[in-house]
C-alpha cells in the first residue's frame, strides 16, 4: 500500500461545478496535510493546509480532514478553466524523530468551458 | 513576497557529464529539501537539510549524486556522471523548520540528459 494515494484521473467537471478531489494516507500519526496545485511544466504551489478534523475554507477551496478514516479531500467550488491542473496531496510524517513530506501521484483536473 | 530561488531553469546535458543545480531558500527557513519529480508522479525526496546538516538522504543515489549546504543557507545538488534516467524536474523547497509546517517550492530545474 502506498503511503499517500490519489486517483490519477483525469477528473472532468463542467465550468461552475464543484470538483471533489480525494486522498487517503496510511500513517495514522500524521498531523499535517496539504494540497498543492501544479500546472503543466511548473512547480507545485501550496493552496491549502489542514491540521485538525473537519473543514477549512479559503475562498473557493475547502479542505476536509477525517483522521479516523485517514482521508483528506479538496473541494473546489465554481470551478474555472484556470483550475485545470494536477492537484497533489501531501502528508507530513515523522519517522524516527524527524519529519518528511510524502506526496501522492496527483489527480489531474480538467474544467470544461 | 519571499520565494525559493533555483537555477538554472532548464539544463540539457549529455550522459556521463556533470551537472549542478543551485537553490536559495526563503530567508529564515532552516529546512531545505531537494526533490526529483518524474512526469506523472509526485515529488520524491532526495535529500533534506536542517541548517547545514543532512537529516535524510536515504533516497539519494550516493554513487552519483551529492548535495551540500555549507553555510546553512543556499544549497547545491550535483550529479556526476549523469545518466539518461536522470531526466526529470528537480525541485527545491524550504520550510521554516523540520516540522514545517508548510513547505514552499522553487520554480524547479528541468533536466534533460541526451
Amino acid at each position: 500500500q502506498k503511503e499517500v494515494e490519489q486517483n490519477s484521473g483525469p477528473l472532468s467537471v463542467p465550468e461552475g461545478a464543484i470538483a471533489s478531489l480525494n486522498c487517503t494516507y496510511s500513517d495514522r500519526v500524521s498531523q499535517s496535510f496539504f494540497w498543492y496545485r501544479q500546472y503543466s511544466g511548473k512547480s507545485p504551489e501550496l493552496i491549502m493546509s489542514i491540521y485538525s478534523n473537519g473543514d477549512k475554507e479559503d475562498g473557493r477551496f475547502t479542505a476536509q480532514l477525517n483522521k479516523a478514516s485517514q482521508y483528506v479531500s479538496l473541494l473546489i467550488r465554481d470551478s474555472q478553466p484556470s483550475d485545470s491542473a494536477t492537484y497533489l496531496c501531501a502528508v507530513n510524517v515523522s519517522p524516527r524523530g524527524t519529519y518528511k513530506y510524502i506526496f501522492g501521484t496527483g489527480t489531474r483536473l480538467k474544467v470544461l468551458a | 513576497e519571499a520565494e525559493v530561488a533555483q537555477s538554472p531553469r532548464y539544463k540539457i546535458t549529455e550522459k556521463s557529464q556533470a551537472v549542478a543545480f543551485w537553490c536559495d531558500p526563503i530567508s529564515g527557513h532552516a529546512t531545505l529539501y531537494w526533490y526529483r519529480q518524474i512526469l506523472g508522479q509526485g515529488p520524491e525526496l532526495l535529500v533534506q537539510f536542517q541548517d547545514e546538516s543532512v537529516v535524510d538522504d536515504s533516497q539519494l543515489p550516493k554513487d552519483r549524486f551529492s548535495a551540500e549546504r555549507l553555510k546553512g543557507v543556499d544549497s547545491t545538488l550535483k550529479i556526476q556522471p549523469a545518466e539518461l534516467g536522470d531526466s526529470a524536474m528537480y525541485l527545491c523547497a524550504s520550510s521554516r523548520d523540520l516540522g514545517g509546517p508548510e513547505q514552499y517550492f522553487g520554480p524547479g530545474t528541468r533536466l534533460t540528459v541526451t
